[in-house]
């Protein structure tokens, strides 16, 4: 089942604002993921992370991926009313018997009041 | 452009009723995957497959079966649907060790009355 926390489930925030979620797991994780799911659609990779350590930016996103192996977090700057959506964190063990099988977090759903 | 396909974005079926659910891709990927997604609880996995003819339960797999007889295509399948498969069910494919993360396609939102 489930093995992420994400956090928070809900942000309600002004555009122009910073944003910040996370995730943790009580177990290590090898490859770190960050997807972006819009209204309607399926979700979209947005940043993967391979190392521990690993700090990665596309655009106004920037993620890390934790020196534990256990956690990472995604930060937004300078929110625009696109950013809208369910960010959804995702993990790979990369161990032979489970293969590529990611495990998702619950999702942290973003408004963004313009 | 690469993607995942799945063939409805909206169904509406009875309780009882035998319902198929395809999705193809076009990235000659490995892996195929079926997730469901609710409020609130994320995506928990259904069923995934690593090859043709192959199939491994996920997390949530009662009630539901699957079916991958040629590489691109992969169905899930309610053998008698019931309310509470009322769901988006997402589609997802990726290669190799899948180190690059999933392709999703664009889900079906199944409303069982």
């Amino acid at each position: 089942g489930q093995q992420l926390n994400q956090s928070p489930q809900s942000m309600f925030i002004q555009e122009g604002e910073d944003v910040s979620m996370n995730c943790t797991s009580s177990s290590i994780f090898n490859t770190w993921l960050w997807y972006k799911q819009e209204p309607g659609e399926g979700p979209v990779l947005l940043i993967a992370l391979y190392k521990a350590g690993e700090l990665t930016s596309n655009g106004r996103l920037t993620a890390q991926f934790g020196i534990t192996r256990k956690d990472s977090f995604l930060n937004i700057s300078a929110s625009i009313p696109s950013d809208v959506g369910i960010y959804f964190c995702a993990g790979q063990k990369g161990e032979e018997t489970s293969g590529s099988r990611l495990t998702f977090g619950e999702g942290t759903q973003l408004t963004v009041n313009p | 452009d690469v993607k995942v396909t799945q063939s409805s974005r909206y169904l509406v079926k009875r309780t009882g009723e035998k319902v198929f659910l395809e999705c193809v891709q076009d990235m000659d990927h490995e892996n195929m995957f079926w997730y469901r997604q609710d409020p609130g609880l994320g995506l928990r996995l259904i069923y995934f497959s690593y090859d043709v003819k192959m199939k491994e339960k996920g997390d949530i797999p009662e009630g539901y079966s699957v079916s991958r007889e040629k590489k691109e295509r992969f169905s899930l399948i309610l053998e008698s649907a019931s309310t509470n498969q009322t769901s988006m069910y997402l589609c997802a494919s990726s290669s190799g060790t899948g180190s690059y993360g999933y392709t999703f396609g664009s889900g079906t939102r199944l409303t069982v009355v």
